[in-house]
């Protein structure tokens, strides 16, 4: 059983489009979290949420938009996609913020 | 200056080797450090938490923390071309415990040769 699943794990768009990712853990966590991998293999977190409340929300453009339907599920949509969008979203969850992280396998999102 | 900084490598030992990664971070009041491995479009996965100072231990792999030096390091012991991977050093901050956040270097690639 996949822990943390998400979906698409390939997305290939046009600029301008707009896309969603989902991601969704059958941990029991109750905090999940996106993350941006850019082409250097620099991870950096985006979001947070915990029990469906934001709690970490970083320098990132309003283009992004999270939403948390419930505590096993956290999506990210994005607007108006730009080239540099392009990257490996990961979505991660934990029990609160002081447990151990655990990532899905990623949605390779490549803007042309 | 960047909040964690690791060495990109690539990091080449032969098999059997002791490999070690280094970690230099800037927040003197971080509380927590972490080690992921990430294969090749793979997901990252910890392989070692640390959170006082000295070394810590787990099979092949051993942390050392030095807060006074503001550093963690990774020993893997002899090493396996299955340890070929990017190793991501991750530090969380004092006011980080109860939101997660987790600050990444940019990963030391390790290549482990037969």
């Amino acid at each position: 059983d996949t822990a943390v699943s998400q979906t698409p794990k390939y997305l290939v768009t046009q600029m301008g489009n707009d896309k969603s990712i989902k991601c969704e853990q059958n941990l029991g966590h109750d905090t999940m979290y996106w993350y941006k991998q850019d082409s250097k293999k620099f991870l950096k977190i985006m979001f947070s949420y915990n029990n469906k409340e934001l709690i970490i929300n970083e320098t990132v453009p309003n283009r992004f938009s999270p939403k948390s339907p419930d505590k096993a599920h956290l999506n990210l949509h994005i607007n108006s996609l730009e080239l540099g969008d392009s990257a490996v979203y990961f979505c991660a969850s934990s029990h609160g913020g002081r447990d151990t992280q655990y990532f899905g396998p990623g949605t390779r999102l490549t803007v042309l | 200056q960047k909040e964690v900084e690791q060495n990109s490598g690539p990091l080449s030992v032969p098999e059997g080797a002791i490999a070690s990664l280094n970690c230099t971070y800037s927040d003197r009041v971080s509380q927590s450090f972490f080690w992921y491995r990430q294969y090749s479009g793979k997901s990252p996965e910890l392989i070692m938490s640390i959170y006082s100072n000295g070394d810590k231990e787990d099979g092949r792999f051993t942390a050392q923390l030095n807060k006074a030096s503001q550093y963690v390091s990774l020993l893997i012991r002899d090493s396996q071309p299955s340890d070929s991977a990017t190793y991501l050093c991750a530090v969380k901050g004092l006011g980080s415990g109860n939101t997660g956040k987790l600050i990444f270097g940019q990963g030391t690639t390790l290549q482990v040769k037969p």
